[in-house]
């Protein structure tokens, strides 16, 4: 089992809907990041949260340490939105410098 | 633009070859990480850098080795090269040293492809 999972892998969704990406983790961490990456390659950090909310324009992200647990909303989606979407998670161990990452949900927004 | 430069864009090589990927960091970062991005095995964290001295080790195989600079670019060497090291490799940079508690930004990547 990884240490950390996405769902869903893959969704789709209508110009407009409100869209929620899951990330669950098995170890301790002190961060949590979401990182979006666009179909040329490009990487972009949206988040570092280590409890709480953080809201960027359309975007939200929640992370529930005690349940091990972090979503990634966006609102009214766009299809500029179309992107593979990964959730890292940092250790909480002291020497532990290191990011560990989801396998990534690749969401596709259509007009 | 994240401020973050990767040499080449793309690299096609054959088995057994050695290739330099080359990173410059944003301007004031001290920190770069190197990580790989394969089909099968998504992004993995390979090495950490920080002022020149390595901070942190992923997974990284004892065919790659990297450095630091004094001016802070840092390159990562790849040799013996087999098929499965084709992937998209990635170098980061932050500020400081806690890696996984900063925002991180990512260069554009190098795209391998060893035949």
């Amino acid at each position: 089992k990884n240490e950390v999972e996405q769902s869903p892998q893959n969704l789709t969704a209508q110009e407009g809907e409100f869209i929620t990406i899951n990330c669950s983790y098995s170890v301790g961490i002190s961060a949590l990041h979401w990182l979006q990456q666009h179909p040329g390659g490009g990487i972009v950090s949206l988040f570092m949260l280590s409890s709480g909310k953080k809201k960027h324009g359309r975007l939200i992200a929640t992370i529930n340490i005690q349940e091990k647990h972090s979503s990634l909303h966006i609102t009214a989606s766009h299809p500029r939105d179309s992107a593979v979407y990964i959730c890292a998670v940092k250790g909480s161990g002291g020497s532990n410098y290191k990011l560990t990452f989801g396998k990534g949900t690749l969401l596709t927004v259509n007009p | 633009d994240s401020g973050v430069t990767q040499t080449p864009k793309h690299l096609i090589t054959a088995t057994g070859q050695r290739v330099t990927l080359r990173c410059s960091p944003r301007s004031g970062d001290l920190s770069v990480y190197w990580y790989q991005q394969s089909l099968d095995q998504g992004l993995q964290f390979l090495i950490q850098y920080y002022n020149g001295e390595e901070r942190a080790k992923g997974n990284i195989l004892e065919r790659f080795s990297a450095q630091q600079f004094p001016d802070l670019h840092s390159e990562l060497n790849l040799s013996s090269l087999e098929l499965g090291d084709s992937a998209l490799y990635f170098c980061a940079s932050s500020v400081g040293v806690t890696g996984g508690q900063e925002t991180q930004y990512f260069g554009p990547g190098t795209r391998l492809l060893v035949l």
